[in-house]
């Protein structure tokens, strides 16, 4: 069965430092989706990409966070420099197409902890 | 904007009783609605989903949603819970933007507890 693959599955990381998250989606899905999920509540798109383009970034911190998606397959989420607050879980998702209703598959997602 | 509301953020059921868990959304366009199951340390896996047409949407694992637009609602239930059932549950709102795609907003969740 086909699977989104997200690694690593877990980061420690000092605050100030560099961190990056990479995610595979299924095969095909030409849409992907960063999520970043804090504890005890709901996913928050981060950025959405549709192949190589970047079609929602409106909530991304950008001073801070990046995301790229060079051939339209896999991607990096890189945070540089990392603060407390951005300790959370970090989910990738991709779907089959962008229009509405489409169901999004998660990966398992990579849990950051900034100390 | 849409905004998705999830009243409760424990339930607790006993095995074997009825599960409801309750979803209102807020949107100013006809929406898609989803729900979602996330077990601990795991991404979210899809439910069920309301698009158009049939209003009472079956889903995985026995749940069900109705979808009231008088109400503004999609609450989930399940007849009988089983221990397995015990997971955080999201409901979410999906509709399009101005570039033609698609947006999710995501509730807060509801965290089931199945006590035996």
């Amino acid at each position: 069965e086909a699977e989104v693959a997200q690694s690593p599955r877990y980061k420690i990381t000092e605050k100030s430092q560099a961190v990056a998250f990479w995610c595979d989606p299924i095969s095909g899905h030409a849409t992907l989706y960063w999520y970043r999920q804090i504890l005890g509540q709901g996913p928050e798109l981060l950025v959405q990409f549709q192949d190589e383009s970047v079609v929602d970034d409106s909530q991304l911190p950008k001073d801070r966070f990046s995301a790229e998606r060079l051939k339209g397959v896999d991607s990096t989420l890189k945070i540089q420099p990392a603060e407390l607050g951005d300790s959370a879980m970090y989910l990738c998702a991709s779907s089959p197409g962008q229009g509405i209703g489409t169901e999004a598959f998660f990966g398992q997602g990579t849990r950051l902890t900034v100390v | 904007a849409q905004s998705v509301t999830q009243l409760g953020s424990h339930v607790s059921v006993s095995e074997g009783a009825l599960v409801l868990l309750r979803c209102n959304y807020s949107s100013s366009v006809p929406p898609y609605l989803f729900w979602y199951v996330q077990y601990p340390n795991q991404g979210l896996q899809l439910l069920l989903k309301y698009t158009t047409g049939a209003t009472l949407v079956k889903g995985i694992n026995g749940f069900e949603a109705e979808f009231k637009k008088s109400e503004t609602s999609f609450h989930l239930t399940k007849p009988s819970a089983h221990m397995s059932d015990a997971a955080e549950y999201f409901c979410a709102v999906s509709v399009s933007n101005s570039g033609g795609y698609q947006k999710v907003t995501f509730g807060i969740g509801t965290k089931l507890q199945v006590i035996p």
